[in-house]
């Protein structure tokens, strides 16, 4: 079984503060994705990772960066986190193989600025 | 890059009947992929169905199957003999084969089933 694992459930900053979450996957996939749920807005994609080292602006990069050193982690950085970034935050890693293109999602990290 | 659209927030179906769930996306591409997930309260996404955008042929998983109009750009999920464990958030979802296979998703749908 793929496994995509996120590095905590449920996350509280503090204003002002860096945040990291990180994510990590077992299935040696080329891309890994961050995105961001909110309520009536869906899943909205913050970057995504084609291979080590290499990174593209999502939808909504503002506020974020991201790196990825290895090709099993991905990690997302709030550089100074605020209280818009309020929400769940959903990692995926996906094959670049035509047949198994489905993205698998880890239980995604609540985080809450305060 | 591509959009999703999900037109219906909420969606709801008595137990043992069948409900149809909208998707639209905007794309320049003509090969591609196209997913719908399923968010249960637990929040894990597991993947429903699948459809690759050169098979004309509608993809179908037991009760879940899709209609497929590449023409017109949707893309809606079917499910037959609703269950009460089909409850959950409904996203619609695309994946590029080109620009790095990016995957966007839509707006998603809450489905509620009535016993």
């Amino acid at each position: 079984d793929v496994k995509v694992t996120q590095s905590s459930r449920y996350l509280v900053k503090r204003t002002g503060e860096k945040v990291f979450l990180e994510c990590v996957q077992d299935m040696d996939h080329e891309n890994m994705f961050w995105y961001r749920q909110d309520p009536g807005l869906g899943l909205r994609l913050i970057y995504f990772s084609y291979d080590v080292k290499m990174k593209e602006k999502g939808d909504i990069p503002e506020g974020y960066s991201v790196s990825r050193e290895k090709k099993e982690r991905f990690s997302l950085i709030l550089e100074s986190a605020s209280t818009n970034q309020t929400s769940m935050y959903l990692c995926a890693s996906g094959s670049r193989r035509r047949e198994a293109l489905e993205a698998f999602f880890g239980q995604g990290t609540r985080l809450t600025v305060v | 890059a591509q959009t999703v659209t999900q037109s219906q927030p909420e969606m709801s179906v008595q137990e043992a009947e069948t409900v149809t769930l909208s998707c639209t996306y905007d794309t320049s591409e003509s090969d591609y992929y196209l997913f719908w997930y399923k968010q249960p309260p637990s929040r894990q996404m597991i993947l429903v169905i699948r459809q690759e955008a050169y098979k004309q042929q509608n993809a179908t998983e037991n009760r879940f199957s899709v209609n497929f109009q590449k023409a017109a750009k949707s893309f809606s999920l079917k499910i037959s003999d609703s269950q009460l464990g089909d409850a959950a958030m409904y996203f619609c979802a695309y994946r590029s084969i080109y620009n790095n296979n990016d995957m966007r998703f839509g707006a998603g749908t809450r489905l509620t089933v009535k016993p």
